[in-house]
């Protein structure tokens, strides 16, 4: 079993359509998670990163954390054609120089 | 500033052949690492370096080798390529113990025939 797990998707949603992208996650050590978006043939770009539980916005993204469910979330308001992408999210424990554990990513297209 | 850049975009190897990816960075940052990118994979870590003249291996080491000699560089070396390497390959880079704010290049797509 993975110790991330995000489904691949694709999920297509029309403009405007509020968009709910979620992983689950093994290891309780997980201290810091973090949204990626990746447009096609481009490197990941960070959009949000959030520390232990809770909840987290910036503009039309709200990250959220569940560390007693091992569920996170990314949500978009208003999604936009431009928000078409990969987004993957990531993970990692709090101890130094500690990896990143990354889910397989979830195609997303916002239909005009 | 440039950010991370990587160097070539697209190549084109035989089995057997060697070569090195190029990854450089302007923002000082002590951590850099090299990734993998495949279908239904995720990104998978190769190798990483935390500092110059410090580097230590991922989850998938085998088939490469890395060096830091300075701040900037973190070149990625295929010793004898194989059609398993074919793959995206991602190098990224962030301050010490702060893995969580990444920087990423655009990447470069390797076919091994």
């Amino acid at each position: 079993q993975k110790e991330v797990e995000q489904d691949p998707g694709p999920l297509s949603v029309p403009e405007g359509a509020i968009v709910s992208l979620n992983c689950t996650y093994s290891n309780s050590a997980f201290q810091y998670f973090m949204w990626y978006r990746q447009y096609s043939r481009k490197g990941p770009e960070l959009l949000m990163y959030t520390y232990s539980s809770g909840n987290k916005e910036d503009g039309r993204f709200t990250a959220q954390v569940d560390k007693s469910s091992k569920y996170i979330s990314l949500f978009i308001r208003d999604s936009q054609p431009s928000d078409s992408a990969t987004y993957l999210c990531a993970m990692r424990s709090n101890f130094g120089n500690e990896k990143l554990t990354f889910g397989t990513g979830t195609r997303l297209t916002i239909i005009p | 500033n440039a950010g991370v850049t990587q160097t070539p975009k697209f190549q084109v190897l035989k089995t057997g052949q060697s070569m090195t990816l190029q990854c450089a960075q302007d923002m000082n940052h002590e951590y850099m690492s090299w990734y993998r990118q495949d279908p239904g994979m995720g990104l998978r870590l190769i190798h990483y370096s935390v500092g110059a003249g410090i580097t230590d291996q991922g989850e998938v080491p085998n088939g490469y080798n890395v060096s830091r000699s300075t701040t900037e560089d973190f070149p990625l070396r295929l010793l004898s390529a194989a059609p398993s390497q074919t793959s995206v390959y991602f190098c990224a880079s962030s301050y010490s113990g702060a893995q969580e704010t990444q920087y990423f290049g655009p990447g470069t797509r390797l076919l091994v025939l």
